[in-house]
């Protein structure tokens, strides 16, 4: 069974501030890594995908994949209250068609 | 471009009822997915499909039939409706390729079984 595990949080942090969220998993195959953002009663939206070892920066996020250590973590810088909303960690295996598995997300809450 | 589409938004029904969510999507994607997401348990994926006529079970599939006769849609049945049904559920859709494709989500259905 792969499994994707992800801190429920809630996590707090106040505006202005860098939030980090975690993930492991552990597929050590997996490829490909994604972060998606949910809205309560909305549907998930990606904001980051990564591939390679090492950082990806889009913006105020960071995504930092350590494929050794089978953890993958995604960095929000100058964190707002519009930040406020669950982040699902998504992994994909070894084939490209596989579906995603998803950790069960963290809830961010950023405090103005 | 409406991109994802799922109908109904919402919808309650009884224990025993037969009741099927429609997905439909505009992309011609390859892959179409299924999900439920409850509390405590995240997103499950409950059955997928590569392409027309081409489905495969994922980790919840008890209770659930799948179809796809068109690409563009993949509708969901519950066969006889049980109050652990009660759930919100995603439809997903991506194109064939690399594994750097993401999953587009659509609105979700809110299912609730009385």
């Amino acid at each position: 069974q792969k499994e994707v595990e992800q801190n429920s949080g809630p996590l707090s942090v106040p505006e202005g501030a860098i939030a980090s969220l975690n993930c492991t998993y552990s597929d050590r195959g997996s490829q490909s890594f994604f972060w998606y953002r949910q809205y309560s009663g909305k549907s998930p939206e990606l904001i980051m995908f990564i591939y390679s070892n090492g950082d990806k920066e889009d913006g105020r996020f960071t995504a930092q994949l350590n494929k050794a250590s089978q953890y993958v973590s995604l960095l929000i810088r100058d964190s707002q209250p519009s930040d406020s909303a669950t982040y699902l960690c998504a992994v994909r295996g070894k084939s490209g068609n596989t579906p995603l598995v998803f950790g069960k997300g963290t809830r961010l809450s950023v405090i103005a | 471009d409406a991109g994802i589409t799922q109908s109904p938004r919402y919808k309650i029904t009884e224990t025993g009822r037969q009741v099927t969510l429609m997905c439909h999507q505009t992309w011609s994607h390859s892959y179409m997915f299924w999900y439920r997401q409850d509390l405590g348990h995240g997103l499950r994926l409950i059955y997928y499909s590569a392409a027309a006529d081409i489905t495969d079970k994922g980790e919840v599939p008890d209770g659930y039939v799948v179809s796809r006769s068109k690409t563009e849609n993949f509708p969901l049945t519950l066969e006889s409706a049980t109050r652990s049904q009660t759930s919100v559920y995603f439809c997903a859709s991506r194109p064939v390729g690399t594994e750097r494709y993401e999953q587009y989500f659509g609105p979700g259905t809110r299912l609730t079984v009385t």
